[in-house]
């Protein structure tokens, strides 16, 4: 089974810290994606990337950046953390050719900004 | 542009009666759907699919939807519920590219 790790469940972070969220895929998916769940909001896409060192907005871009050096890891970096980014956080990959199978989800990450 | 709704935000049911959490979408294109199920603090896990072909499909744990193009609906339902169903059940519709998903059902299960 492909295996996407978030490696971390639970973070507390300062306001204006600059925050790393990790993702990593073992079944070498082409496409990685970054979305935040919020309760009535449901998942939101923040970036995506379709190979390494190409990314793309989402929906929600602002506030976030990205990075895609290795093909298995999707970095998401909170530049200068805010309250308002409080919020689960989750990665998902996919093959390029496979999207039709769905994507596989990591567990989450928690982020909470005080 | 792509959208998913999900009228339902919360459904309670008895244990052994039916199901149906419904989603209807908007899509350009022929869609492809999905269902994703969450239990508490874990991920999505990919329940059914629809991409082609009967427009019945069968999923995991027992769960099925139908889609009907027509309503550009895609429902999912299953005939007995039961406690460990209890979760957070998101549609969700794209293809190659990303998935646009609903604002989620929350499905609590009465004994």
């Amino acid at each position: 089974d492909v295996k996407v790790t978030q490696s971390s469940r639970y973070l507390v972070k300062r306001t204006g810290e600059k925050v790393f969220l990790e993702c990593v895929q073992d079944m070498d998916h082409e496409n990685m994606f970054w979305y935040r769940q919020d309760p009535g909001l449901g998942l939101r896409l923040i970036y995506f990337s379709y190979d390494v060192k190409m990314k793309e907005k989402g929906d929600i871009p602002e506030g976030y950046s990205v990075s895609r050096e290795k093909k298995e890891r999707f970095s998401l970096i909170l530049e200068s953390a805010s309250t308002n980014q409080t919020s689960m956080y989750l990665c998902a990959s996919h093959l390029s050719s496979g999207g039709v199978y769905g994507y596989t989800f990591g567990s989450g990450t928690r982020l909470t900004v005080v | 542009a792509q959208s998913v709704t999900q009228p339902d935000i919360h459904i309670t049911v008895s244990e052994g009666a039916s199901l149906e959490l419904r989603c209807n979408y908007s899509y350009g294109a022929t869609p492809y759907l999905f269902w994703y199920v969450q239990s508490p603090g874990q991920g999505l896990q990919l329940l059914l699919k629809y991409f082609s072909g009967d427009t019945l499909v069968q999923g995991i744990k027992g769960f099925e939807a139908e889609f009907k193009r027509s309503q550009s609906s895609f429902n999912l339902r299953k005939p007995s519920v039961h406690w460990s169903d209890a979760a957070e059940y998101f549609c969700a519709v794209g293809g190659y590219g990303k998935l646009t998903f609903g604002q989620g059902t929350i499905l609590t299960v009465h004994p």
